[in-house]
């Protein structure tokens, strides 16, 4: 089963505007973390940022923050004042309780327009 | 030089040849993983490897292997390629506590099974 649904298979947004990417898991573990990865045309995957399950505030780096709203089972990712740059795949990814392996989630692509 | 170096990074070769794709790191991480990139799936975990005694299938390990020879070394082989195993692997490495266990990603070998 899908543990973790990225419903938007494509999104747009005009420069300087704020995007969400929206991620929702599954998991009856109460320990889990959360990732988000990046990968811009050029194909590596990068890391953009990590919410615990058990972390009270929403994780934030830079542009980037993520929306954790653990009783929807939701953790979307937010970009702030979107540059051209953003432009890419937004992976979604999910780590369960003694586990290090990471369940990915389909991706969504991001086209950020002038 | 990166930290996560893998070899071949573009590969054509036919139905039934054995194929083996290299995994070699330089960070001292002693997990490491190969997934697999299909479009429109997201990645997918084939196998994990937490030392060199530990080898763990993954979601997709039917027709692969792996072999960890040091730990710095994580290798995938096809035993006899087809055409459904054309995609683009990742191997990943990561160390630490199991909390936020980043994975850090080599550049993708692309390979084409005709």
């Amino acid at each position: 089963a899908q543990k973790i649904t990225q419903t938007q298979p494509g999104m747009f947004v005009q420069e300087k505007e704020a995007v969400t990417l929206d991620c929702t898991y599954d998991t009856s573990d109460p320990s889990y973390g959360l990732f988000w990865y990046k990968q811009p045309s050029s194909g590596e995957m990068i890391f953009l940022i990590y919410q615990g399950s058990y972390d009270q505030q929403n994780a934030t780096e830079g542009r980037y923050s993520l929306n954790f709203q653990k009783a929807r089972k939701s953790a979307n990712l937010v970009i702030s004042a979107s540059q051209l740059g953003d432009s890419a795949m937004y992976f979604c990814a999910m780590r369960e309780r003694d586990g290090y392996a990471l369940n990915f989630g389909k991706g969504t692509s991001l086209l950020v327009t002038p | 030089d990166a930290d996560v170096t893998q070899t071949p990074r573009n590969r054509i070769t036919k139905t039934g040849k054995r194929i083996m794709l290299e995994c070699s790191q330089t960070k001292g991480h002693d997990r490491m993983y190969w997934y697999r990139q299909d479009p429109g799936l997201g990645l997918r975990l084939i196998y994990y490897s937490f030392d060199v005694k530990d080898i763990n299938k993954g979601e997709i390990s039917d027709g692969y292997s792996v072999s960890r020879q040091a730990q710095a070394k994580f290798s995938l082989s096809l035993e006899s390629a087809i055409p459904n195993q054309t995609a683009l692997y990742f191997c990943a490495t990561s160390s630490g506590p199991v909390g936020a266990n980043v994975l850090t990603f080599g550049a993708g070998s692309r390979l084409t099974v005709l």
